[in-house]
């Protein structure tokens, strides 16, 4: 069955860039279908869409998180990317990684997920 | 402040029924836009629980049941397990936002 887990520095410094990898095993990600995607979750608080990438390399995100967010595949390795720069304390989280299940859809959902990863960001 | 309202605590007895909300708006719930829920048990990753606001996807128990009205959305649990004590969590879409959002949470404690 699909697996997914997440990999990268658990400790980033305030104004540097955040990079994590999610590995895709138990299946391609080449599906016409479906996206890879992120969301985050701050200690103790909710959850928050980063954004989604499809294997052809085309993304969609969050608005609020646009301008500083590079997402990447490399179907070679059944991998995709989050890149996150000028991190700030508020962007310290749990980061999951997770199959965006309809991803053209607006209203798709995210099954399954990584563990996740926290990356705390430090001054 | 998530434009999807969840109330932040639920509680039932084994086997009693409980339901918990997920309230919207027009320009998400009441623009049409489906309601996914997931569950989140302490210290995991969320797992999908309902999809398209009423589908249970394949392995989750029929104890579980969503429905959608006009600018709200409901999960209703019935034969409360201590298994089922988690987090839940409702999504959807904002137009307004032009991104996929989620409600704050519900915190479902088994008596």
């Amino acid at each position: 069955h699909l697996q997914l887990q997440e990999s990268g520095p658990g400790l980033v410094k305030s104004s540097e860039t955040l990079s994590l990898t999610c590995t895709v095993s138990g299946g391609s990600m080449t599906s016409s279908t479906y996206y890879w995607g992120w969301v985050r979750q701050p200690p103790g608080k909710g959850l928050e869409w980063i954004g989604s990438v499809h294997y052809s390399g085309s993304t969609y995100c969050n608005p609020s998180l646009k301008s500083r967010v590079t997402i990447s595949v490399d179907t070679s390795k059944n991998q995709f990317s989050l890149k996150l720069s000028s991190v700030t304390a508020a962007d310290t989280a749990v980061y999951y990684c997770a199959r965006d299940e309809m991803g053209i859809a607006a209203d798709s959902w995210f099954d399954p997920w990584g563990q996740g990863t926290l990356v705390s960001v430090s001054s | 402040q998530s434009v999807l309202t969840q109330p932040p605590s639920v509680s039932g007895a084994p086997g009693q029924r409980v339901t918990m909300s997920c309230t919207g708006s027009s320009s998400n719930i009441g623009a049409g836009y489906d309601v996914v829920w997931y569950q989140q048990l302490p210290g995991t990753a969320p797992k999908l629980l309902m999809y398209s606001s009423t589908n249970r996807p394949s392995g989750v128990p029929d104890r579980f049941s969503g429905s959608k009205s006009a600018t709200s959305a409901s999960l209703a649990i019935t034969g409360l397990q201590a298994e089922d004590e988690a987090d839940y969590y409702c999504q959807s879409y904002d137009t307004d936002i032009g991104s996929r959002v989620f409600g704050g949470g519900t915190k479902l404690t088994v008596l």
